[in-house]
Parts: structure tokens; sequence; C-alpha cells
């Protein structure tokens, strides 16, 4: 089975500006999250996709959403980029079923904003 | 408010040793929790898991050991490997809640 895909892999963005990625979970995987990774963060997580309905979210403003296609690919949107939106954007699939199914990761999406 | 600390950001140790990475938390209702490791430039690969109703985890090199009354839990390898060498996260998980805390992440350097 192909891993977790995600798209791009970099992204230089401007402040001000909106940016869109994408995350193709692993095939049968229903459940797909995303994450941010700051240097002294960890991995802060943003939201919880399964079968097209949010099931959680994180503690991000509003200018961060989501949504996730009838095929299980996610998206994910942040709207009016600051400079401290720069990080590494991780998204993670798994079956979809309790929280003891094993997440796997994607490569991240590594976004820079100047 | 960190729910889930990792205290040490580094640690390293010489190969065949025993490195022992350590994460507490704070949320009594974490009824799952697991170890990633990460390496530059890929995303966090899954290493071991533990439930809340035991207290060891083993699998091959890597073992988990969970202390509920301390809320702790510590990721022992043995013996240490070169290629160990990784950012090391815990995560833990309260049941319903579909989302994973992770700590701020150990960096482990196992020196040849």
């Amino acid at each position: 089975k192909a891993g977790v895909t995600q798209t791009p892999r970099y992204l230089i963005k401007t402040r001000g500006q909106q940016v869109t990625l994408s995350c193709s979970p692993i095939s049968g995987h229903r459940s797909v999250s995303w994450y941010q990774q700051t240097p002294g963060q960890g991995l802060q997580f943003l939201f919880e996709y399964f079968s097209e309905t949010q099931r959680n979210k994180g503690n991000f403003p509003g200018r961060f959403s989501g949504r996730q296609f009838s095929n299980s690919r996610s998206e994910m949107n942040v709207s009016t980029l600051e400079l401290g939106d720069s990080a590494l954007y991780l998204c993670a699939s798994k079956e979809g079923g309790p929280s003891t199914d094993t997440q796997y990761f994607g490569p991240g999406t590594r976004l820079t904003v100047l | 408010d960190q729910q889930v600390k990792q205290n040490s950001p580094s640690l390293s140790v010489q190969e065949g040793r025993i490195s022992i990475l350590n994460c507490d938390y704070t949320n009594s209702m974490f009824d799952y929790f697991l170890w990633y490791k990460k390496y530059p430039a890929e995303g966090p690969t899954f290493l071991i898991s533990i439930s809340s109703i035991k207290d060891k985890n083993e699998d091959g090199r890597f073992t988990v050991f969970l202390n509920k009354s301390a809320k702790h839990l510590s990721l022992h390898i043995v013996p240490s490997q070169p290629g160990d060498s990784a950012v090391y996260f815990c995560a833990a998980s309260e049941s319903g809640t579909y989302k994973y805390i992770f700590g701020t992440g150990t960096r482990l350097k196992v020196l040849a």
C-alpha cells in the first residue's frame, strides 16, 4: 500500500495570502488528522476528519480550516497568513476506529511565510 | 497548557548502552499512549504503544513503561544503535476524543 502523501512538499507565501495543503491518506483509511510542528512546540493538533465530518479540533484560530472529501482525501486551508504560521504541517491517517488504531504520518508540507 | 511534557530536549548515549526517554502527562483521562520516531525531512513513524490497562509493553529492542500513579511513561531502547538517532515524540489520547496530544520531543543521539 502507498503511504500518506502530502502536496506540495514546500511552499513559500507572503503575509496576508492564503494557502491550501493537500493530504491523501493510505487506501482504506477514513480518518485524517492535521498537525502543526514548530521548533520547541512539538506537534500541535489542528483537527481530525472522519467520513467528511470534523470530529475534533485543536486550539487554533478560525483562519485554519479543513475539509475531507468522499474519497477520504483532505485539504487544509490557512487564510490571511501570518509570519508565525511558518511551520511543518503534517497529516496522518488511520483506519478510523478507536484511538488505538495506529496513526501513519505523511512527510509533511514545509510552509514558509515571508 | 502542555498536557504532555518531555522535559529533556536532548539525550546522548553510547552505542550498545540503554537509552531512556521520559514523558510526563497531566490529564488523568488519557488511556492510550504512543511513541513516535522522527528523522529530518520525514514524517513521524510509529514505534510502540501502550494501553492504560498495562504497565509495560515490549517490542524487540523497544520497551515502554507506564506508571499511572505518577502520570509518567518512559521508552527504553536496548541496545542503542546509531540508526536510533532521531527525535522521539510521546503522545497521549483519551478514548472518544479522536485526537492525540504530543510532547515537544527529545532528540536522541547515539554515539558510535
